[in-house]
């Protein structure tokens, strides 16, 4: 069974970094793109970006870019989320989620995480 | 970037009753559209992908259907559970887009 596991909720101040997780089990992690999606208070899905544990290779949305950064660790099956100085605006959840592409074109997502709260607040 | 607009916005509707929502996109997506469902809480899941394909576990009551710029996620006969927002995207171009939602009510 496809699982990933997210780490705990966050509460950070302005100006803070901070790297959150998602632990891949029931796959081979080096072989699906992982994306990350944000959610804020009450809103949508906005899609962030996208990465490959095989290689590292990652791609961000333009509204995104810049503003975090995708890594990953495969001896350790695990995706990270990175943010060097939060801003309250970054005040959300954020899914990782295990993504499929058939034939051409951008992936879509199969499996999701469970999420994980951040909330930045002085 | 592929804007996608979904419609209605929220919808109200009974347990037994058929629901029909719309996606429809500001360029042609050929049929690299995808649909998910969110309950209150929870995260969501893919429902269905590339316009008609219903994902695995996904009860048939739950169908798509369209190409190019229009799409459609049809639910006969609700069930108490898919009270929820239902969410397009489209893969077609980068970056990879979602649709605002439709939020399906309990009448």
């Amino acid at each position: 069974e496809v699982q990933l596991v997210q780490s705990g909720a966050e509460v950070k101040k302005p100006g803070e970094s901070l790297k959150i997780s998602c632990k891949a089990t029931g796959y081979s992690f080096t072989r699906y793109w992982i994306g990350w999606v944000r959610q804020m208070p009450g809103k949508g899905l906005e899609w962030m970006g996208i990465i490959f544990p095989g290689d590292s290779q990652a791609t961000s949305s333009p509204s995104f870019h810049g503003q975090v950064t995708f890594s990953v660790d495969k001896s350790i099956n695990t995706a990270y989320l990175h943010w060097t100085t939060l801003k309250a605006s970054d005040t959300a959840i954020y899914y990782c989620a295990r993504t499929q592409s058939y034939g051409s074109g951008w992936p879509f997502i199969d499996s999701w995480g469970q999420g994980t709260l951040v909330i930045v607040s002085s | 970037e592929i804007v996608l607009t979904q419609s209605p916005a929220a919808l109200s509707l009974s347990p037994g009753e058929r629901a029909t929502l719309s996606c429809r996109a500001s360029q042609s997506v050929s049929s690299y559209l995808a649909w998910y469902q969110q309950r209150r809480g929870q995260a969501p899941r893919l429902l269905i992908y590339d316009a008609s394909n219903r994902a695995t576990g996904i009860p048939a009551r739950f169908s798509g259907s369209g190409s190019g710029a229009d799409f459609t996620l049809t639910i006969t006969s609700l069930e108490p559970e898919d009270f929820a927002i239902y969410y397009c995207q489209q893969r077609y171009n980068w970056p990879v887009t979602f649709g605002q939602g439709t939020r399906l009510d309990l009448k």
